[in-house]
């Protein structure tokens, strides 16, 4: 079964610009998720989508968006980026919309987006 | 507000040892909590879950453990092997696919 990919894996930008990111879930899987990683933060939460509906949405402005199609491939979109948007950008997928025991989230392995 | 902490940027355990990350977490409705382990370039892949209604839960070399009054989850590792060596984050739901995860411990085990 082939696992959660994303492109591209690594992007430059300018600030400014903006960007699409594509994730692609794992097959079967309806939900899909997007985070965000820098250095000392962790992952932040930036928002969730099944079957094709937001239905989570972290503390990001609005200058990040998403969606999902109805074959839950989602793509995430940065526009006006800046500096501090530089990252890694995760997405992960998962069967359900509920979390819980053999709902676990798989990741793919991250956009590396850097902005100068 | 960081909901998830790991305290521990990096741990130093020598191989066949116990290794112990810790968690804490401040959101009383977190019900679900995850274990992730993540190698550079990669990304994380889920190691271990538990309920909040279990207070352990054990996989094979990992064992978590959730301490609910105190807010406080551990994963344990035995024994530990270098291959071990990685990142490890701690997540937790309180419901739904919203995830909080921890800044990560990096865990080195020294042959």
């Amino acid at each position: 079964k082939a696992g959660v990919t994303q492109t591209p894996r690594y992007l430059i930008k300018t600030r400014g610009q903006q960007v699409t990111l594509s994730c692609s879930p794992i097959s079967g899987h309806r939900s899909v998720s997007w985070y965000q990683q820098t250095p000392g933060q962790g992952l932040q939460f930036l928002f969730e989508y099944f079957s094709e509906t937001q239905r989570n949405k972290g503390n990001f402005p609005g200058r990040f968006s998403g969606r999902q199609f109805s074959n839950s491939r989602s793509e995430m979109n940065v526009s006006t980026l800046e500096l501090g948007d530089s990252a890694l950008y995760l997405c992960a997928s998962s069967r359900l919309m509920t979390s819980g025991a053999n709902n676990e989230q798989f990741f793919g392995p991250g956009t590396r987006l850097t902005v100068l | 507000d960081q909901q998830v902490k790991q305290n521990s940027p990096s741990l130093s355990v020598q191989e066949g040892r116990i290794s112990i990350l810790n968690c804490d977490y401040t959101n009383s409705m977190f019900d679900y909590f995850l274990w992730y382990k993540k190698y550079p370039a990669e990304g994380p892949t889920f190691l271990i879950s538990i309920s909040s209604i279990k207070d352990k839960n054990e996989d094979g070399r990992f064992t978590v453990f959730l301490n609910k009054s105190a807010k406080h989850l551990s994963l344990h590792i035995v024994p530990s092997q270098p291959g071990d060596s990685a990142v490890y984050f701690c997540a937790a739901s309180a419901t739904g696919n919203q995830f909080y995860f921890g800044t990560g411990t990096s865990l080195t085990v020294i042959p």
